[in-house]
């Protein structure tokens, strides 16, 4: 079985401040770790991965996130947060054994990012 | 190249009712995957079809059922309505893991 847990339901930062936002996943197998992005009234849009490889990753808008086995951690970064960062942000697992079609994601409950000017 | 695609956008359902909401994969995924996010909540997995069948089901009684078309379409179906099936419903297409959300459909049953 698998989990995600995204501590703290709102963060809220200074437009140009760290953006930090953390996830921790629960996986009896290695993981696939994903970071989605929601704007209101829209769909999810993939914002960065982890697969294998490289453990920092980096995405789109200038986000970043470092997959860590020893803490089970997968969190969330951007150097300097922007009045449009501001959004849902999902964190998610899958398992990484089945990369065909039988692979559900997991998600967590998700962290509302404010940017204040 | 067009995404994902649900119809309809929006919808209002009484109690009771049955419901069916639609989803177009992006061109050349052949996998969907079915989501139902409440109300400040993370997406919940319903169930995935692949090759017309279902291959994965999430923790949702059999009121929720689906199918997929030989073009890879979808729908999902939901009888006997119930206030707590209001909701955000959201497809996603994949293939060979990558996945594509579309925009949702907002379910809100009086």
């Amino acid at each position: 079985a698998q989990s995600v847990t995204q501590l703290g339901s709102h963060v809220s930062v200074s437009e140009g401040a760290l953006v930090l936002l953390r996830c921790n996943y629960s996986s009896s197998v290695p993981p696939y770790l994903f970071w989605y992005v929601q704007y209101p009234n829209q769909g999810l849009q993939l914002l960065l991965k982890y697969t294998t490889g490289a453990t920092l990753v980096k995405g789109i808008n200038g986000f970043e996130a470092e997959f860590k086995k020893s803490e089970t951690s997968f969190h969330l970064t951007k150097p300097s947060a922007h009045m449009s960062d501001a959004a849902e942000y999902f964190c998610a697992v899958r398992p990484s054994y089945n990369t065909g079609a039988n692979s559900k994601l997991t998600f967590g409950k998700g962290i509302t990012l404010s940017v204040r000017p | 190249d067009a995404g994902v695609t649900q119809s309809p956008t929006h919808l209002i359902k009484t109690r009771g009712q049955q419901v069916t909401l639609r989803c177009s994969p992006k061109s050349g995924h052949d996998t969907v995957s079915w989501y139902q996010q409440a109300l400040g909540q993370g997406p919940q997995f319903i169930f995935q079809y692949y090759e017309e069948e279902e291959r994965q089901r999430g923790n949702f009684p059999d009121r929720f059922s689906g199918h997929q078309y030989p073009n890879y379409s979808s729908e999902l179906n939901v009888n006997a309505l119930l206030l707590g099936d209001s909701a955000l419903y959201l497809c996603a297409s994949s293939f060979t893991g990558g996945y594509t959300f579309g925009s949702g459909t907002r379910l809100t049953v009086v």
